[in-house]
C-alpha cells in the first residue's frame, strides 16, 4: 500500500508569503502528526491529531502557524507571512496508535527568501 | 518534557568496523516508549525499533542490536560489522506512553562508513 505522501516537495517562498503544505496519511490511519526539522537538527514536534481532533498543538512556534484535518485523513498545515527562520523540513508522519511506530513521509523543505 | 541527548555529532569507522550510537533520556513518566530512527541521505525516516520502558529486554535484529537499561537511561545501538549503506544520520526518540505528545527526538548522530 502506498505510505505517508507530502506535497509540494519543495517550496520557495518570499518572506510575507503564506504557505500551505499538504499531508496524505496511509489510509486509515488514526493519529498524524506534524514535525519541524531544521538544517542538522532532529525533528520537532508541531502537533497531533486524532481523527479531526487537534488534540496538541503546543509544539507549533507562533500563532502564524495553523493545522487542520477536516475529514480525519487529509492533513494541511498553513503558515502565515512566512519568515526566514521558517524555513525547514516539515515532516508528517501518521500511526494507527499514537504510541506505535510512526511513518513519515518525504518532507516538504521550505526555503523562505 | 522529556528530553533525549545523543552526544555523539559525527561518528567515522571504516567498513566491517562494530559502532555504537549512545542515546541518554529523561522523562518523568513511569511508561514511556523508545525509538530509533535512521534518515538516509534521501530525507525519509525510516523506523529502526520501538521499545516500551517495561520491556528491558536487549534485542537483536540482524547486524543491529539495541542495549536498553533503565538504571542508566539509556538506550544503545550497536551495528556489528558496518557496511557503507549504513551511513545515515540515526535518531533516538522518545515518547511518553499517556497524554498527546509527539516523539521527542535527539540531535541525531551521523554515521559514516568508509569503504
Amino acid at each position: 500500500g502506498a505510505g505517508v505522501s507530502q506535497s509540494p516537495r519543495y517550496k520557495v517562498a518570499k518572506r510575507g508569503q503564506d504557505v500551505a503544505l499538504r499531508c496524505d496519511p496511509i489510509s486509515g490511519h488514526v493519529s498524524l502528526f506534524w514535525y519541524q526539522q531544521a538544517l542538522g537538527q532532529g525533528p520537532e514536534f508541531l502537533t497531533y491529531f486524532q481523527n479531526e481532533a487537534q488534540l496538541d498543538k503546543s509544539g507549533l512556534p507562533s500563532d502564524r502557524f495553523f493545522a487542520e484535518r477536516p475529514e480525519g485523513s487529509v492533513s494541511t498545515l498553513k503558515i502565515q507571512r512566512t519568515q526566514q527562520e521558517d524555513s525547514a523540513v516539515y515532516l508528517c508522519a501518521s500511526t494507527d496508535y499514537p504510541r506505535d511506530e510512526q511513518f513519515f513521509g518525504p518532507g516538504t523543505r521550505l526555503t523562505v527568501l | 518534557a522529556q528530553k533525549v541527548t545523543q552526544a555523539q555529532t559525527e561518528i567515522s569507522v571504516v567498513e566491517k568496523e562494530d559502532v555504537t550510537l549512545d542515546c541518554v533520556y529523561e522523562t518523568r513518566d513511569t511508561t514511556y516508549y523508545l525509538f530509533w530512527y535512521k534518515q538516509p541521505p534521501s530525507g525519509e525516516l525510516v523506523f529502526l525499533i520501538r521499545r516500551n520502558s517495561f520491556d528491558e529486554q536487549n534485542e537483536i535484529s540482524g547486524r543491529y542490536s539495541w542495549n536498553f537499561q533503565k538504571s542508566t537511561s539509556s538506550f544503545n545501538f550497536t551495528i556489528t560489522a558496518s557496511q557503507v549503506v549504513d551511513s545515515a544520520v540515526y535518531f533516538c526518540a522518545l515518547i511518553p506512553g499517556g497524554g498527546a505528545d509527539g516523539l521527542t527526538f535527539g540531535k541525531g548522530t551521523h554515521l559514516i562508513i568508509q569503504p
